[in-house]
């Protein structure tokens, strides 16, 4: 069955630094992969779709990697607030695949 | 991105009693809008798939005449938690794909049920 796989611990850093998140998938080849930002008691927001021809992805400080052959897929917030604190989802989507979601990973950027 | 609006906010209900909640999409017509449950700490859930005029499509697992979905027009969904008891009380998000690409997904702000 297919698999999403986010760090489950939390992401600490100090603001300012790269903070730089891992999305690992099995068993199944989407046609791109989706990043959201999710706070707490609220809808996951949509911040980048990259696809499975793009190697790379950039909206001014967040970027995203996809790696098809690895099955992975990095997200890197540079130059860290602490307002980028949140929970971040992984999904990826395409084709006949059922829209599904990693569990997130919390990210916290401290002053 | 879309604007996908959802209400209540909140509710709080007592066992027995059934809860609706609206998911209306204001941006664009959506054929289709999705309906996920999350539990504290857990990855968004996909329960249904709501198309308009026509039957839901439920995921394995998720018992239908519990969780009942009406798609009446292009713009609402409505998900009926029936006979709710406390194990149904979660967060529940509607969604809806972008209608140009049906690639992105636009996520209403959830739905808070506290079944007491």
């Amino acid at each position: 069955s297919q698999k999403i796989e986010q760090n489950s611990e939390a992401l600490n850093i100090q603001e300012g630094k790269t903070a730089t998140l891992t999305c690992n998938y099995t068993n199944y080849s989407p046609a791109y992969l989706q990043w959201y930002r999710q706070d707490p008691g609220r809808g996951p927001v949509f911040l980048l779709l990259i696809r499975e021809n793009e190697k790379e992805k950039r909206k001014e400080r967040l970027k995203v990697t996809f790696d098809t052959t690895l099955k992975q897929s990095l997200f890197h917030i540079t130059a860290s607030q602490p307002a980028d604190s949140a929970t971040y989802l992984c999904a990826p989507s395409g084709g006949s695949y059922i829209p599904t979601f990693g569990r997130g990973t919390s990210l916290i950027v401290h002053p | 991105g879309a604007v996908v609006s959802q209400h209540p906010s909140r509710v709080i209900c007592k066992s027995g009693t059934s809860v609706k909640i609206e998911c209306r999409s204001l941006d664009f017509q959506a054929t289709t809008m999705f309906w996920y449950r999350q539990f504290p700490k857990q990855s968004l859930m996909l329960m249904a798939t709501s198309n308009e005029g026509s039957k839901a499509t439920y995921e394995q697992g998720v018992e239908k005449d519990k969780f009942l979905i009406n798609h009446a027009s292009l713009t609402l969904s409505t998900l009926t938690v029936t006979s709710a008891h406390p194990e149904d009380s979660s967060f529940y998000i509607c969604s809806v794909k972008d209608s140009s690409t049906q690639e992105t997904q636009y996520f209403g702000p959830g739905t808070r049920l506290l079944v007491l």
